[in-house]
C-alpha cells in the first residue's frame, strides 16, 4: 500500500449507529486532517493533528470524534448522525516542518450517507 | 487569516480550447500556493505548487499557472483541454494557525469539457 488509504469507502447508517472512518498514511508524515467535502459547499477543515497531538478543532459538533493513536493512522468516530452530516470525508497527511510550506497529500474520501 | 477566492465555481470549454481557472488570495508576506484537482469520486491529487523562484510553474497533464504577486493571483491554464480534464479544481494558500501549518482551500471550479 502506497500513500493515503481511507477505509470504508462508502457508508449507509442511520441516525442511532455508532460507527467509524480509517485512515492510514505511508508517507511517514508526521501532520494529519479530517475534512468534510459537501455539495455545493468548500472544503471544510475539521481537524488536525499534529504529531499525533490535536491542534485544531473547527467548531465540529460532538457527534465527530477524531482519534489518532500514531502518526500512521487517524480515525474518526461518529455516532448519532444526522442527514445533513451526510457527505464526503476526506484524510490528508503532510509532513510539518518550522518555516516551511505544507503539501497535503489526500486519501480517495468515505461517501457517508446518514439516514 | 489568509483566504482564497476562486472566481468562477463553474468553466464549461470545448474539447482542444485553451483555459484559464482564476485564483486570488489575500495577501501575506511570503505565500505557498497550490492547484489542487478532484476528479469524480476521487480525494484530491496536487497538480503544481509555487513555493519560490520562477514565477511561471509547469505542473502535470499540461498544466501550469504564474505566481502574480502584484495582483495576488494565482491563475491555472492549459492550452489545450481534453475530455479527460473533466474535474473540480481547488486553489489553496499555505498559511500557519496556533503554531501549525496548514492550508486553505478556494471554493473549487468545476471545469466541464465538451466533444
Amino acid at each position: 500500500e502506497t500513500g493515503v488509504t481511507q477505509t470504508p469507502r462508502h457508508l449507509v447508517m442511520g441516525m442511532t449507529n455508532k460507527k467509524s472512518l480509517k485512515c492510514e498514511q505511508h508517507l511517514g508524515h508526521n501532520a494529519m486532517y479530517w475534512y468534510k467535502q459537501s455539495a455545493k459547499k468548500p472544503l471544510e477543515l475539521m481537524f488536525v493533528y499534529n504529531f499525533k497531538e490535536q491542534t485544531e478543532n473547527n467548531s465540529v459538533p460532538s457527534r465527530f470524534s477524531p482519534e489518532c493513536p500514531n502518526s500512521s493512522h487517524l480515525f474518526l468516530h461518529l455516532h448519532t448522525l444526522q442527514p445533513e452530516d451526510s457527505a464526503l470525508y476526506l484524510c490528508a497527511s503532510s509532513f510539518q516542518r518550522e518555516k516551511s510550506y505544507n503539501e497535503q497529500f489526500f486519501g480517495p474520501g468515505t461517501r457517508l450517507t446518514v439516514l | 487569516a489568509q483566504s482564497v477566492t476562486q472566481l468562477d465555481s463553474q468553466v464549461p470549454v470545448f474539447e482542444e480550447a485553451p483555459v484559464e481557472l482564476r485564483c486570488n488570495y489575500s495577501s501575506s508576506v511570503s505565500v505557498y500556493l497550490f492547484w489542487y484537482v478532484q476528479y469524480p469520486n476521487q480525494g484530491l491529487q496536487l497538480l503544481l505548487k509555487y513555493l519560490s523562484g520562477s514565477t511561471l510553474v509547469k505542473g502535470i497533464n499540461g498544466f501550469e499557472a504564474e505566481f502574480n504577486k502584484s495582483q495576488t493571483s494565482f491563475h491555472l491554464r492549459k492550452p489545450s483541454v481534453h475530455i479527460s480534464d473533466t474535474a473540480e479544481y481547488f486553489c489553496a494558500v499555505s498559511e500557519i494557525s496556533q503554531g501549525a501549518q496548514k492550508l486553505v482551500f478556494g471554493q473549487g471550479t468545476r471545469l466541464t469539457i465538451n466533444p
